[in-house]
C-alpha cells in the first residue's frame, strides 16, 4: 500500500490561509468519509485535527477546517498562527490491501 | 484524564524479539479499538495493526505480517505489540493509539517508545 501523497513542504505569513492536500485513490481517499488529519510538533506525539474529512474533535481550533473532492483531501488553516509551524499528516482507510489504514507522505507548515 | 503509557522498547538485534506494552488509564479501555503506529527517525507515520475491543477483529500492514503479533487484555487495560523476527527497517518509535469512532481517527495517542534494531 503506497502512502498517500501530501506536498512536502506548504508556507505563509501569520493571518494568511494555507491549503495542504492530500491525494490517493478511490480505495482510499475517494471511496471512504474516513480522512483524518494529524499535527506533529517536533519530539511530539501526533495530535487528531480533523475525522472523518471535516469533523473537529472538541479543543481543536475552528481555524482547521477539512474536505474532500474526489480522490483529493485538503487541510486548510486560516489566520495562521506561529504556533501552527508543525508536521501534518492525512490519513484514511483503504480497501485496496490488507491494510486498514495508510497515512499520506507528510507535509512540513513553515509560517513566514 | 486519558493516558496511554508504551514501555518495551530498547536495542535489539536483527533476527530478535520485543514485546511492547500499553497502559491505559482514564477511559473504558473494553469500549475502544486500539492500535500501533511507528514512526521510523526523520520519516513519516506508518499504521501497524489495529485490534477491535473485544479482539474479534485484528489487522497488520502488510509490512509486519506474520512477524508482528497485536494483543489485547482488557482486565488490565493493556494494549501489547509482539514483534519477532526483526529487521532493521522495523527501527522507529513505536506510539499506540486510540479509535473511538472504529474509522481510524486517532484521538489518543502515548508518548511513544522507540525500537532500535542493529547488530
Amino acid at each position: 500500500q503506497s502512502a498517500l501523497t501530501q506536498p512536502a513542504s506548504v508556507s505563509g505569513s501569520p493571518g494568511q490561509s494555507i491549503t495542504i492536500s492530500c491525494t490517493g485513490t478511490s480505495s482510499d481517499v475517494g471511496g471512504y468519509n474516513y480522512v483524518s488529519w494529524y499535527q506533529q510538533h517536533p519530539g511530539k506525539a501526533p495530535k487528531l485535527m480533523i475525522y472523518e474529512v471535516s469533523n473537529r474533535p472538541s479543543g481543536v481550533s475552528n481555524r482547521f477546517s477539512g474536505s474532500k473532492s474526489g480522490n483529493t483531501a485538503s487541510l486548510t488553516i486560516s489566520g495562521l498562527q506561529a504556533e501552527d509551524e508543525a508536521d501534518y499528516y492525512c490519513s484514511s482507510y483503504t480497501s485496496s490491501s490488507t491494510d486498514n489504514y495508510v497515512f499520506g507522505t507528510g507535509t512540513k507548515v513553515t509560517v513566514l | 484524564e486519558v493516558q496511554l503509557v508504551e514501555s518495551g522498547g530498547g536495542l535489539v538485534k536483527p533476527g530478535g524479539s520485543l514485546r511492547l506494552s500499553c497502559a491505559a488509564s482514564g477511559f473504558t479501555f473494553s469500549s475502544y479499538s486500539m492500535n500501533w503506529v511507528r514512526q521510523a527517525p526523520g520519516k513519516g507515520l506508518e499504521w501497524v495493526s489495529s485490534i477491535s475491543s473485544s479482539s474479534s477483529y485484528i489487522y497488520y500492514a502488510d509490512s509486519v505480517k506474520g512477524r508482528f503479533t497485536i494483543s489485547r487484555d482488557n482486565a488490565k487495560n493493556s494494549l501489547y505489540l509482539q514483534m519477532n523476527s526483526l529487521r532493521a527497517e522495523d527501527t522507529a518509535v513505536y506510539y499506540c493509539a486510540r479509535d473511538p469512532y472504529g474509522s481510524g481517527s486517532f484521538d489518543y495517542w502515548g508518548q511513544g517508545t522507540l525500537v532500535t534494531v542493529s547488530s
